[in-house]
């Protein structure tokens, strides 16, 4: 299958600092990435849909100014967790649909703010 | 509105055993169906698909599933269950023509040696 990379897999970061998060597709184009959280044993909860060169769409309830997004290129979407708090705490995975059926994963981002 | 219920948070059953997880789903529209498998603080793992065709889909790693679109139900199966099946597993749905995808709650399937 695809190959989606995530990176970093772990990272810990003091509160109000900012956190990059970067998700590349290896073998494939993507013109529209998706990034999910996931809390402690439940469901993914989709943020936003990042559309390559243009601004990415957010879901209900999702702040667009703490979670900045962007796609610059056809194989990197980066999602921002900016002045970060232990709140913010989670488990974030992107995800691309590379072939039109199936979704594909990144390997996750366990983000710890302390 | 699309919705996915997984009514069972958890799954037990012994090595050897066959294994059933279930799903159910609401869409508006023809639904494109999927399985996907988690391991411990990794990503998801892509097991199967429905898109249209025969009603019983197999997958990876022995997994398959069978689309009953009277029951709108899509339950994973497994004839013989194996201690590494041990995870988290989504059932998931999307229209045709959107790539959003709607989990389920997810359930954790234990398989006892």
């Amino acid at each position: 299958g695809a190959v989606v990379s995530q990176h970093p897999s772990r990272v810990i970061c003091k509160s109000g600092t900012s956190v990059k998060i970067e998700c590349r597709s290896l073998d494939f184009q993507a013109t529209t990435m998706f990034w999910y959280r996931q809390f402690p044993k439940k469901s993914l909860m989709l943020m936003a849909t990042s559309n390559e060169g243009s601004k990415a769409t957010y879901e209900q309830g999702v702040e667009k100014d703490k979670f900045l997004i962007n796609h610059a290129s056809l194989t990197l979407s980066t999602l921002t967790v900016t002045s970060a708090h232990p709140e913010d705490s989670s488990f974030y995975i992107c995800s691309a649909i590379p072939g039109g059926t199936e979704a594909f994963f990144g390997q996750g981002t366990r983000l710890t703010v302390v | 509105a699309q919705s996915v219920a997984q009514p069972e948070d958890q799954v037990n059953v012994a090595e050897g055993n066959p294994l059933t997880v279930k799903c159910t789903y609401s869409v508006s529209g023809n639904p494109y169906l999927f399985w996907y498998v988690q391991y411990p603080n990794r990503g998801l793992q892509f097991l199967l698909k429905y898109i249209t065709g025969d009603n019983l889909v197999k997958g990876s790693y022995g997994f398959e599933a069978e689309f009953n679109k009277s029951q709108t139900s899509f339950h994973l199966k497994k004839p013989s269950a194996l201690v590494s099946d041990s995870a988290l597993y989504f059932c998931a749905v999307r229209l045709s023509n959107d790539y959003k995808l709607s989990f389920g709650a997810g359930t954790t399937v234990t398989v006892r040696a």
